[in-house]
């Protein structure tokens, strides 16, 4: 298997645009992860699914983060509209319900001017 | 109080040293206890994990768990420059929680 496979691996956005960012998990892994990750404030969790369906959401930082699993195999993380301080390394990761290794993705360095 | 405590370092370390990195925690209901290591533009990769108290070993790695006090190590023996990197502890129930990461440089 490829890993965890995110896109892109770099955007460059100005204030107001939207970001969908893109994660294809592992194959056969029911658990999907999004992360962001700061200098300031480290690996924070954002939203998590199992089997498709959002569990947690408790994460999202505001109204303008959506997140979306519409099969097992791919997942959206949307920001609308961007800010300045959204800037980060957004992660997505999976697990299976065998184990609880989490296995990520190589990011999404997003920078938003 | 956040979840995971971890001290950020950086934490700087000759060839051959032992190093030992620390994260305390709030949450009992924890049942899994993890350590990551992130090389830089990375994604974190596990490195070790365990279900209970005590101490677990794989090679020159040792990980530590006290649950009656919420702490848990790392210990690297014979730190290697190729051990240079961010440590992230993490702790799982239903989710994972991570540390902010002490970040490791080992020099020759």
């Amino acid at each position: 298997d490829a890993g965890v496979i995110q896109s892109p691996r770099h955007e460059v956005t100005e204030m107001g645009q939207e970001v969908t960012l893109r994660c294809k998990p592992i194959s056969g892994h029911d658990y999907l992860f999004w992360y962001r990750q700061t200098m300031m404030r480290g690996l924070e969790l954002l939203i998590y699914f199992n089997n498709n369906v959002p569990i947690d959401d408790s994460g999202m930082p505001e109204d303008r983060f959506s997140a979306k699993m519409p099969n097992a195999s791919f997942s959206t993380l949307k920001i609308q509209p961007s800010e300045p301080r959204d800037s980060a390394v957004y992660f997505c990761a999976s697990s299976s319900h065998r184990g609880p290794e989490a296995f990520f993705g190589q990011g999404t360095r997003l920078t938003v001017v | 109080q956040k979840e995971v405590e971890q001290d950020p370092g950086p934490l700087s370390v000759p060839e051959g040293a032992i190093v030992s990195l620390n994260c305390t925690y709030s949450n009992s209901a924890f049942q899994y206890f993890m350590w990551y290591r992130q090389y830089s533009r990375k994604g974190p990769e596990l490195l070790m994990y365990t279900y209970s108290s005590g101490n677990k070993e794989d090679g020159r790695f040792t990980a530590q768990v006290d649950k009656s006090s919420k702490y848990i190590s790392l210990f690297i023996r014979d730190s290697q420059p190729s051990d240079s990197a961010t440590y992230l502890c993490s702790l799982g129930a239903d989710k994972l929680i991570f540390g902010t990461g002490t970040r490791l440089q080992v020099f020759p």
